[in-house]
């Protein structure tokens, strides 16, 4: 049973270009959770999806901000018009239940850098 | 608002030795999960040890085991026989019957040879 697989591991991005992370979680498991880490900080929660719907994205700025989890494939973490503050690490997190009752499988995160 | 603070913001330790690190959290909440993650150099986010509020009994996970104090609102992670591969930032997460984890802001662990 692969682990969470998220792509790319390294992605770099000019001021306003667009930025989609993507993240697919283990087999059987219906919720992902998208967390950002700015360096030397924990992890801050940004959204939680469960399959074709958004449960709660009071984590995720307005703007330029956008998330999925489709039917087929995986989610999406799509940054439109990227800015110096967005560079981070995003990580993915899917687990068979809601993560206050399961642990939660992380995949391996995506470090942007905006240039 | 729920918080976690880790007051460590750096350890480090002799190859061998037991190192405790420490995490408390703040939450009106009565049913909650408490966990210790690692992240290595590699950022893999790794579940090292999880804690039921409502099991009295300290979690344990081979080297690693928590002293829960609920009263308290304090969760150390106690590492035994600490290994190089220990070496890693260490967070302290809270989970309640919502869905976010809450994290602290990490311990930096260094196992020195």
């Amino acid at each position: 049973n692969a682990g969470v697989m998220q792509n790319p591991r390294h992605l770099v991005r000019r001021r306003g270009q667009e930025a989609r992370l993507r993240c697919s979680p283990m087999k059987g498991h219906s919720h992902v959770y998208w967390y950002r880490q700015l360096p030397e900080e924990g992890l801050k929660f940004m959204v939680y999806l469960q399959k074709e719907n958004i449960i709660d994205e009071s984590g995720m700025p307005k703007e330029r901000f956008s998330a999925e989890f489709p039917k087929e494939g995986p989610s999406i973490l799509r940054i439109q018009q990227v800015v110096r503050g967005d560079s981070a690490a995003y990580f993915c997190a899917s687990s068979p239940q809601r993560v206050g009752y399961a642990e939660a499988f992380f995949g391996q995160g995506t470090r942007l850098t905006v240039v | 608002a729920q918080t976690v603070t880790q007051s460590q913001p750096e350890m480090s330790v002799q190859e061998a030795e037991t190192v405790t690190l420490s995490c408390t959290y703040d939450t009106s909440e009565n049913n909650y999960y408490l966990f210790w993650y690692k992240q290595p150099p590699s950022r893999q986010m790794i579940l090292v040890i999880r804690q039921e509020a409502y099991k009295q009994q300290n979690a344990t996970e081979n080297r690693f085991s928590v002293n829960f104090q609920k009263a308290a609102k304090s969760f150390s992670l106690k590492i035994s026989d600490s290994q190089l591969g220990d070496t890693a930032m260490y967070f302290c997460a809270f989970g309640d019957s919502n869905y976010q984890l809450i994290w602290g802001a990490g311990t930096k662990l260094i196992i020195k040879p």
